[in-house]
């Protein structure tokens, strides 16, 4: 069955980067795009962007531009979120979530929650 | 960007009844294909979101039939027929057709 395991919470100083993956599994990783969710406390969910780990292509919403950086390690169907120059508006939970074609996305992972403290 | 809007933050209904959640988007979801690029999600707590609707009306697989997409155009509903009590949730809509895609601000089920 479809799993995405993603990393423990991470605590980490305003100014820093954090990396958080998202592992795959029971799937090709390589034929679905992989997008990342923001949810911040007690709000709403935002897209922030999505690769396709087959080639490597991403898209972003414009407000992440700058802020994440996603990449992909086929050899363990495995995602990667970097969220750099972290400020307390960053502290949040980040879902990676499977696309089903162009249409939805049909599996989430658990999320990883990121506080950012000093 | 599209944006979604769901009025209600907050529903309060009690086990058995019907209840329905309304999403409208800023401009049409319908595509050339002919489809909607709109589709439902639920996040109960400690649990990990759930894909219940996509393509405005079609139930993903293991959904219950008691939960029912409609809508066309930028008018969107999600309707829950007999609501048990493992419906009680936050419910989100999400459009797809245009990036960046982006999500209604969610509609919190509550127990009258």
């Amino acid at each position: 069955q479809v799993k995405l395991l993603q990393s423990g919470a991470a605590l980490v100083k305003p100014g820093a980067s954090v990396k958080m993956s998202c592992k795959a599994s029971g799937y090709t990783f390589t034929d679905y795009w992989v997008s990342w969710v923001k949810q911040s406390h007690g709000k709403s969910l935002e897209w922030i962007g999505e690769i396709y780990p087959n080639s490597g292509a991403t898209n972003f919403n414009e407000k992440f531009k700058g802020k994440a950086t996603l990449t992909v390690d086929k050899s363990t169907s495995t995602a990667y979120m970097e969220l750099s120059r972290l400020t307390s508006e960053d502290s949040a939970i980040y879902y990676c979530t499977r696309k089903r074609g162009y249409w939805y996305f049909d599996f989430w992972g658990p999320g990883t929650m990121v506080t950012v403290s000093s | 960007q599209i944006t979604l809007t769901q009025q209600a933050e907050s529903l309060w209904i009690s086990p058995g009844e019907r209840v329905s959640i309304t999403c409208r988007a800023s401009q049409s979801l319908l595509y050339t294909d002919g489809k909607h690029y709109l589709s439902w999600y639920q996040q109960r707590p400690g649990q990990t979101t759930k894909a219940l609707i996509y393509h405005a009306s079609v139930r993903t697989d293991g959904v219950p039939t008691r939960f029912i997409g409609s809508g066309s155009g930028t008018e969107f509903t999600l309707s829950i027929e007999h609501v048990q009590p493992e419906d009680f949730a936050i419910y989100y809509c999400l459009q797809t057709l245009k990036s960046p895609y982006t999500f209604g601000a969610g509609t919190k089920l509550e127990l009258k």
